[in-house]
Order: structure tokens, then C-alpha cells, then sequence
């Protein structure tokens, strides 16, 4: 069974849509992550929930908007995609702050 | 901003031990390194971390000096299936200790 799973692995769609990428863990885990990888292949942090409540924004547009539905479940909302948000995103999840994280296999937006 | 300094790309052949060398000359008293790993086209992998002192596990050894400025993450046996880029992170443990991942060093184990 995957760990962190993500829905869907690729998703190609075109400017001013919006769209929603979903993050699942069945770790248990109290934790969980949003983390963007551009096409430089820096990965940087965009939220951190734990327990359900946003514990970590970076500075990251309004457009972007995590939902967690339960400590399961931590989805990414964009709307009115840009071309500069073509990116792989990760999710990730761990027990708590400090625990070792695990990734899930990433969503590869692609905004044309 | 990351907090540590790696080599952009290193060789290693298969087989042989692989050495991974991290800077973290700022880090803190409370400040644990971490080591994660990233295969093309996956997600980041956790490998090992420590606080003080060397640790070891399944996949492999962390080494860190004794004024803590630097570690080494070591591979014992590196096979094709290593190759990725590593991660060398300074990590706290407060409310908000994100994972900050730096550009990290490319291992190419080669055959």
C-alpha cells in the first residue's frame, strides 16, 4: 500500500483554470505538507498543517489554497492557474515536527 | 535559506563505499542534520539523521564531527540504483521546523 499517495500524477491544463490536486496518507500521521519543485529542482516548502490547522505559509500567492478535510487528507486548491506555476508538487506527511517525512510520488502540473 | 553547503555532483563506482560530505559550520546547539535523497522522477527519500552522535541504519552511516560543522553521510556499498541527488539538511526542533532543502550533491555511481 503507497504511504502518501497523490491524485493525479500529471496534469496539464491551461491558463486562468483552476484546479485541485489531492494528498492522501495512511500512516497515521499528524502531520502533512504541500512542497513545490520548480524546473531548477529546488524544493521548497509551501504549508504544513498538523492536526488539520495551517501551521506553516510560506509565501505562496492567494491563489493557492490548502484544505484539509481530516488529518488524512491534505488538498491543494489553485486558482486561476499562471504559467509560473508550472512545477512538480509534493505532498508529504509525519508523525510530528521532527519525525522523518515521507513523500509521496509528486503531481506534475504543467500550466499552458 | 539552507544552512548547508554540499558539492554539486560526485562519481563513485559501484560497488564502493560512497562519501557524501555536508558544511553546516552555523549549526545550533538543538539543530539535528538530516539526510534525504531524491531519485529522478520520485519524491524525496528519508535516509538517517542525527544530533551528536554517528548513527547507522539499513541504508546507511552518518558521521558527524565532533563540533558538529560538518557530517558525512556514507553509503557502504553504492550500487546503480543510488544514483540521486542527496540532500544534506539543518533541522530544529520547534513548532516550525521545516525541512529546507538546499540544491544538494548528485551522486553518479557508475558501473
Amino acid at each position: 500500500d503507497t504511504a502518501v499517495s497523490q491524485t493525479p500524477k500529471y496534469l496539464v491544463t491551461q491558463m486562468g483554470n483552476d484546479k485541485s490536486i489531492k494528498c492522501e496518507q495512511n500512516l497515521g500521521h499528524d502531520t502533512m505538507y504541500w512542497y513545490k519543485q520548480d524546473s531548477k529542482k529546488f524544493l521548497k516548502i509551501m504549508f504544513s498543517y498538523n492536526n488539520k490547522e495551517l501551521i506553516i505559509n510560506e509565501t505562496v500567492p492567494n491563489r493557492f489554497s490548502p484544505k484539509s478535510p481530516d488529518k488524512a487528507h491534505l488538498n491543494l486548491h489553485i486558482n486561476s492557474l499562471e504559467l509560473g506555476d508550472s512545477a512538480v508538487y509534493f505532498c508529504a506527511s509525519s508523525q510530528d515536527y521532527g519525525g522523518e517525512a515521507f513523500f509521496g510520488q509528486g503531481t506534475r502540473l504543467t500550466v499552458v | 535559506d539552507a544552512k548547508t553547503t554540499q558539492p554539486t555532483s560526485m562519481d563513485c563506482a559501484e560497488g564502493r563505499a560512497a562519501n557524501l560530505p555536508c558544511n553546516h559550520s552555523t549549526i545550533s546547539g538543538n539543530e539535528y542534520v538530516y539526510w534525504y535523497r531524491q531519485i529522478h522522477s520520485q519524491g524525496p527519500q528519508y535516509i538517517i539523521h542525527g544530533l551528536k552522535n554517528n548513527e547507522t541504519n539499513e541504508m546507511a552511516s552518518l558521521i558527524i564531527t565532533e563540533d558538529r560543522k560538518s557530517s558525512t553521510l556514507i553509503l557502504p556499498h553504492a550500487t546503480l540504483r543510488d544514483t540521486a541527488v542527496y540532500y544534506c539538511i539543518v533541522r530544529d526542533g520547534g513548532a516550525t521546523n521545516k525541512l529546507i532543502f538546499g540544491t544538494g550533491t548528485l551522486l553518479a555511481v557508475q558501473p
